[in-house]
């Protein structure tokens, strides 16, 4: 597709259940971004890819969030054993270029609004 | 560290009203500077950027200043449309270091009403 494509567009579970979250970004971009925006605030970044290496994890809030880009392509957020304050919606991005090129746009999905019970 | 900080929302403005946002900064860093959108149910758009002092970014209607000595990048618009109405944000990003980090201010939520 044209875009960063994001699955699915909404996602609810009970608190203590594992989710995934699944990101397309623009075919052959070489930068992946994990974003987290709670309601009424700006996005928080999360972590970092380019191509298939994790280069910055800095803001994952805690050990139950992980992220994976095997083979440089999609990417996906796993969040286990869920907890209210992880309802959010989950912003992809990805950019054509490697990091360093700090005036390079990221281009961001529509985003997976989660919600925990 | 890096923060943004936006004037509070929500504005309401009538069509055809002139618009300005307050953005200012504080980076560790030279940063490059950027405004999204975001309307209702769908992801960031890029509006507009400056990347240096004294850039102008400009973008359907819309242009923003980076102002170096003011630490400023106010977004205006000189008339509105309905179809305007979307949360802004103004975000920066450092070069150097983690470059790649978009840091974003709470957003400021427009109302334009016809």
């Amino acid at each position: 597709g044209a875009g960063v494509s994001q699955s699915p567009r909404y996602k609810v579970a009970k608190r203590g259940q594992d989710v995934a979250l699944r990101c397309d970004p623009i075919s052959g971009h070489v930068s992946l971004f994990w974003y987290q925006q709670a309601l009424g605030q700006g996005p928080e970044f999360l972590t970092y890819f380019q191509n298939e290496a994790q280069l910055d994890k800095s803001g994952l809030p805690s050990d139950r969030f992980f992220a994976e880009r095997p083979e440089g392509s999609v990417s996906t957020l796993k969040i286990q054993r869920t907890q209210q304050e992880d309802s959010a919606v989950y912003l992809c991005a990805s950019s054509s270029l490697g990091g360093q090129y700090s005036n390079q746009p990221q281009h961001f999905g529509d985003g997976t609004r989660l919600s925990i019970l | 560290g890096d923060s943004v900080t936006q004037m509070e929302g929500p504005v309401t403005l009538s069509e055809e009203a002139f618009l300005t946002i307050n953005c200012t900064y504080t980076a560790t860093g030279y940063p490059s500077l950027f405004w999204y959108v975001q309307y209702p149910g769908e992801g960031l758009q890029l509006l507009l950027k400056a990347t240096k002092a004294d850039d102008k970014g400009s973008n359907k209607g819309f242009e923003a200043t980076y102002r170096k000595e003011t630490t400023s990048f106010h977004l205006e618009k000189g008339s509105v449309q309905v179809s305007d109405s979307a949360v802004y944000f103004c975000a920066l990003r450092v070069s150097g270091g983690s470059n790649y980090k978009l840091t974003f201010g709470k957003g400021t939520l427009l109302t334009v009403n016809p």
